[in-house]
This record gives C-alpha cells, sequence and structure tokens, in this order.
C-alpha cells in the first residue's frame, strides 16, 4: 500500500527566506507524485507534479520540486517565500491500477511567514 | 472551460440524519473522486466513480455512498451521519487513466 510522511506539521519562516517542505513516499512502482496547496477553507490547487523524466520540477508561483529516488523523497522548496505563500501544504502520490485513479495524500505541513 | 463545483458550501446536520453532496466536473472530465478531509489532516479517499459505476473505494463503510450522472456530475450520500462525519468534503475530477485530478473548493460539512 502507498503512503505518505511529512515530517514537519508546522514551519515558520521570514519572508524573503528560502523554504523546503519535506515529502517522504512509500510505493511500490515508479510513483506519481504532487504537491498541493489549501489555503484556509478552500480546496486544493496543484502546486507541481512528477510522472517521470527531469527528476527536477517547475511549478506555479515560484515553486520547486525535486524526486530523489535512493530517498523516496519530493520535497518541495522556493528560494524566496512571499506573505501570500502561507498556507497548507500537501504532498500526495498516485495509483493508476485497477481502482482508479487514487491519491494517497500526507498530513500536511502548515506554512507560516514572519513579516 | 469550467472548474470543479461543488454544493453547497457549508451545512449542519444533525447526527442520524442523511446528507447528499454535489459535483460538477470540470469540462471534459469523465471520472469524478470524493474525498474526506477532518480538521487538521490530510484528504483521505472515499471513491471514485467512473461510467456512473464505483471504480475504487478506501475505508469507509456502505453508508457512505454515491452516484454519477451521464453528464459526469456526481453526488455523495451520506446516512445514519456520526459526529465524526464532521469534515470538509472535497470532489476532484480527472480523466480516466490520468492520475491527475483538479479539486472543487469543499463542502463544510458539521455535525451536531
Amino acid at each position: 500500500a502507498q503512503s505518505v510522511t511529512q515530517p514537519d506539521i508546522h514551519i515558520t519562516v521570514s519572508e524573503g527566506a528560502s523554504l523546503e517542505l519535506r515529502c517522504n513516499y512509500s510505493y511500490g512502482a515508479t510513483p506519481y507524485l504532487f504537491w498541493y496547496v489549501q489555503s484556509p477553507g478552500q480546496g486544493l490547487q496543484l502546486l507541481l507534479k512528477y510522472f517521470s523524466g527531469d527528476t527536477l520540477v517547475q511549478g506555479i508561483k515560484g515553486f520547486e520540486a525535486e524526486f530523489k529516488r535512493s530517498q523516496s523523497s519530493f520535497n518541495l522548496r522556493k528560494p524566496s517565500v512571499h506573505w501570500s505563500d502561507a498556507a497548507e501544504y500537501f504532498c500526495a502520490v498516485g495509483a493508476r491500477n485497477n481502482a482508479g485513479n487514487m491519491l494517497t495524500f500526507g498530513g500536511g505541513t502548515r506554512l507560516m511567514v514572519k513579516p | 472551460e469550467t472548474g470543479v463545483t461543488q454544493s453547497p458550501t457549508h451545512l449542519i446536520k444533525t447526527r442520524g440524519q442523511q446528507v447528499t453532496l454535489r459535483c460538477s466536473s470540470q469540462s471534459g472530465h469523465n471520472t469524478v473522486s470524493w474525498y474526506q478531509q477532518a480538521l487538521g489532516q490530510g484528504p483521505q479517499f472515499i471513491f471514485q466513480y467512473y461510467r456512473e459505476e464505483e471504480n475504487g473505494r478506501g475505508n469507509f463503510p456502505p453508508r457512505f455512498s454515491g452516484l454519477q450522472f451521464p453528464n459526469y456530475s456526481s453526488e455523495l450520500n451520506v446516512n445514519a451521519l456520526e459526529l465524526d462525519d464532521s469534515a470538509l468534503y472535497l470532489c476532484a475530477s480527472s480523466l480516466q487513466g490520468v492520475v491527475e485530478a483538479f479539486f472543487g473548493q469543499g463542502t463544510r460539512l458539521t455535525v451536531v
């Protein structure tokens, strides 16, 4: 069975500082990996995805993530955080199988940005 | 292009009642999935519908059921509501065979 772990429940960074959110996954085959962002009371917005190919993927809002198969990780990074980035971030692994297209999410990391 | 829309946005129900939540999928998408997100947790997969049939189910009891209509819209029904059913319910649409999913804004259900 697939699983996702986000070790950091809360992270606080200063505006303008760099950011890295950690994600570790467990999946038997080549994973489909995603990062979503959720503002309070809102749905999920897709930031970026990895299916295959280049292990460094670029997303929206200046975010990027690197797939490291040897470490089973898919960490999200941003070089300079803006106050509007404060939100909850979810890493997810997708399975394409006979049961359809199911996403398994981590518990999320809440990002707070200090002025 | 129309995104995923859900209704209602909020509702309050009493324990033991039944509730129906609705979802319109993104234009061109033929698969709908439902997720439950309890407060402070990540979303959990409830089930998925394709061609008007359940096409996969997570670890949820049978009192959680659904429908998909010919226009690909969907309903989530929950019978005999329990306090622990209080959560944000998210609908996601996709194309069958494509893992990427697009989410609606969710329906916040409170059971009292």
